[in-house]
């Protein structure tokens, strides 16, 4: 089964300042798609940006980019110009383009966000 | 469109207790998934639907749970008896099919005393 790593399981960052949050994954297939979603308070499970594995370039919304890393399986997200709403649980997930519908989820990074 | 529903939001019962969580998704969307979050072990997929039709249910824990779909508009989520183990975010997600992304309800918080 594919694996979804998150090491860092607390981050901060200033408000208007960069935070780079990490993950890694183990898989064989060469497509699928990633993932990563955002969690605050409220435990709503909202998709933050999505990236195809076929697609070189990486994703960008709005503040939220990506830094996808095929060779080395490495799906980091950048957020820049924190907010205080971005305060929240993000979580990494990984899911097969092929045959495979399940969602596999990193265990999670909770980001504060400093005034 | 109103997202994926769940409900209730909270459920609080008492070991031994049926416990059913309900989901509308999405209208159109053709695939329906259970999840549950608990801090130990994260986001794992129960069982999902595709069509109205179970799929793959080898997430489901054991056999006190059970999910059924009688329609394209509604699922459930039965726990019978529940346990206090059982206490956790239950989250229900749609998807139109299956290369689009997955939209999650606002999940239903159980604990079981």
């Amino acid at each position: 089964a594919q694996t979804v790593t998150q090491s860092q399981p607390e981050m901060s960052v200033q408000e208007a300042e960069t935070v780079t949050l990490s993950c890694t994954y183990d898989t064989s297939e060469s497509d699928y798609y990633l993932f990563w979603y955002k969690q605050p308070p409220s435990r709503q499970m909202i998709l933050v940006i999505r990236q195809e594995a076929y697609k070189q370039q990486n994703a960008t919304e709005n503040r939220f980019s990506v830094n996808f890393q095929k060779a080395a399986k490495s799906f980091s997200l950048k957020i820049s110009d924190s907010q205080l709403g971005d305060a929240a649980m993000y979580f990494c997930a990984y899911r097969s383009a092929g045959t495979g519908n399940q969602f596999y989820f990193g265990t999670g990074t909770s980001l504060t966000v400093i005034p | 469109d109103a997202g994926v529903i769940q409900s209730p939001r909270h459920e609080v019962t008492e070991m031994g207790q049926e416990v059913t969580l309900r989901c509308k998704p999405i209208s159109g969307h053709d695939y329906l998934f259970w999840y549950r979050q608990t801090m130990m072990r994260g986001l794992e997929l129960l069982i999902y639907f595709n069509n109205n039709v179970p799929i793959d249910d080898s997430g489901m824990p054991e056999d006190r749970f059970s999910a059924k779909m009688p329609n394209a508009s509604f699922s459930t989520l039965k726990i019978q008896p529940s346990e206090p183990r059982d206490s956790a975010v239950y989250f229900c997600a749609s998807r139109k099919n299956r290369v689009d992304e997955q939209f999650f309800g606002p999940g239903t918080r159980l604990t079981v005393l």
